[in-house]
């Protein structure tokens, strides 16, 4: 147990719809990454936020928007939901900016139908 | 975008065997290393990171070593272990805000 937390585990959702991810990070942790896990790509990086702020972007679709709240939990909110946007959503957490050692939850599996 | 080469993709050992695969990125502009194992059904756990050239790393029967010059680093499991199965990744990163770029990957699989 890596000590974060990802709700809800699974999701299943029509397209065009809105969802909304949620990550805990490590009791510490000011980081929150969030990675998407499609079937033909590796682990992407899709944001990254430290102690409330955005950091930096990967690849994050317009259609895509996170947050980190002042408790530090951060959510990832999907919408316009396309059948290609089913992935393994990851969050991982660290205790810096750099991204050291970056401790993942245990992801969310959303489908798309 | 970094390229992050794996090779192999993946790969059937017996168990008892030792094996080693590789991790190839840009040496330019390099800060860190980082392998994770990635268990089925569970979540990318780190292994190592490296940042030195020449760095070399042990945990039990896993070591990595890393080579910034050229480019590429080893990752080694001496004597496999069924529990071993999994997908290992490597990915450059970190010194900045930016997330780690992760390989695809290599599959290894124990056979008993």
């Amino acid at each position: 147990d890596s000590g974060v937390t990802q709700t809800p585990k699974h999701l299943i959702t029509a397209t065009g719809q809105r969802v909304t991810l949620r990550c805990s990070p490590r009791s510490g942790d000011l980081s929150v990454y969030w990675y998407q896990q499609s079937l033909d790509q590796g682990l992407q990086f899709l944001i990254h936020y430290y102690n409330g702020e955005e950091r930096a972007k990967g690849n994050i679709l317009e259609r895509f928007s996170a947050q980190q709240f002042p408790d530090l939990h951060s959510e990832l909110n999907l919408s316009s939901l396309e059948l290609g946007d089913s992935a393994l959503y990851f969050c991982a957490s660290s205790v810096g900016v750099e991204g050291y050692e970056q401790y993942f939850g245990p992801g969310t599996r959303l489908t798309v139908t | 975008i970094l390229n992050v080469e794996q090779s192999p993709q993946s790969l059937h050992v017996q168990e008892g065997d030792s094996t080693n695969f590789t991790c190839s990125f840009p040496s330019s502009n390099f800060y860190a290393l980082h392998w994770y194992r990635w268990e089925t059904a569970k979540s990318p756990e780190a292994l190592f990171v490296m940042t030195l050239n020449g760095d070399e790393k042990k945990k039990g029967r896993i070591s990595a070593t890393l080579n910034t010059k050229e480019g590429y680093s080893y990752l080694y499991i001496k004597g496999s272990q069924p529990e071993d199965s999994a997908t290992y990744l490597c990915a450059p990163g970190g010194g900045g805000a930016d997330g780690l770029t992760f390989g695809k990957g290599t599959h290894l699989i124990i056979q008993p």
